[in-house]
């Protein structure tokens, strides 16, 4: 069975930085683009970038670029998502995205003073 | 930059008729492989969205026989044939063939009259 469990939720200050972790089983971790995506408080869906777990390419949107990194450690099956300098716009649920078919739980991140 | 357009953006149902979604595409979802990268998913209140169907009319493993998806080039259908109480959520289509960049629709609310 196909998982990928996130890591939980976060609150930061603005002008942090987050990270949040996906960990997958029950699938070749290697095999598939992981991506991720926001939802901001009662809002759509926001495609943020992708990894290839096999190489380490990544590609981001343009309004990330410069604060989002995207990596992953094939020893543990698991991606991650960093975002820095963040704030109160950052506010949103976070989701990994294998190959865009099975998501994770989504991880809460509040950007806060 | 490319565009999908959901119409209706809301639409309530009463359980056993059908309800239909529209996407429209400001380009063309053909690739050049021949495949047409538009996919469906339902977010339901509280969840992280479910794939319903992919490659713009197969559907997911486990997608009940009820969800439907067709078209091509620009334009696309989501269609239940009956609707039931627990398809209740958040429609969106979703285009992955003009990279870097995945794109959503605005999604459609569907709710039980």
């Amino acid at each position: 069975q196909v998982r990928l469990v996130q890591s939980g939720a976060e609150l930061k200050r603005p002008g942090a930085s987050v990270r949040v972790a996906c960990k997958t089983s029950g699938y070749n971790f290697t095999h598939f683009y992981m991506h991720w995506v926001r939802q901001a408080p009662g809002q759509g869906l926001e495609w943020m970038g992708w990894i290839n777990p096999q190489t380490g390419d990544a590609k981001y949107m343009q309004t990330f670029l410069g604060r989002i990194t995207l990596t992953t450690d094939t020893s543990i099956d698991t991606a991650y998502m960093d975002l820095t300098s963040l704030t109160s716009d950052d506010t949103a649920i976070y989701f990994c995205a294998s190959e865009m078919s099975v998501w994770g739980q989504g991880t809460t991140v509040i950007v806060s003073s | 930059e490319i565009m999908l357009t959901q119409t209706p953006l809301s639409l309530s149902v009463t359980p056993g008729q059908p309800a239909s979604i529209s996407c429209k595409s400001s380009l063309s979802l053909l690739h050049s492989d021949a495949k047409t990268y538009l996919y469906w998913y339902l977010q339901k209140s509280g969840q992280s969205p479910q794939l319903l169907i992919y490659e713009g009319s197969r559907r997911f493993s486990g997608v009940p026989d009820r969800f439907s998806g067709s078209g091509s080039g620009t334009d696309f259908t989501l269609k239940i044939s009956r609707v039931e109480p627990e398809d209740v959520g958040v429609y969106y289509c979703m285009q992955s063939v003009h990279l870097p960049g995945v794109t959503f629709g605005q999604g459609t609310r569907l709710d039980i009259k």
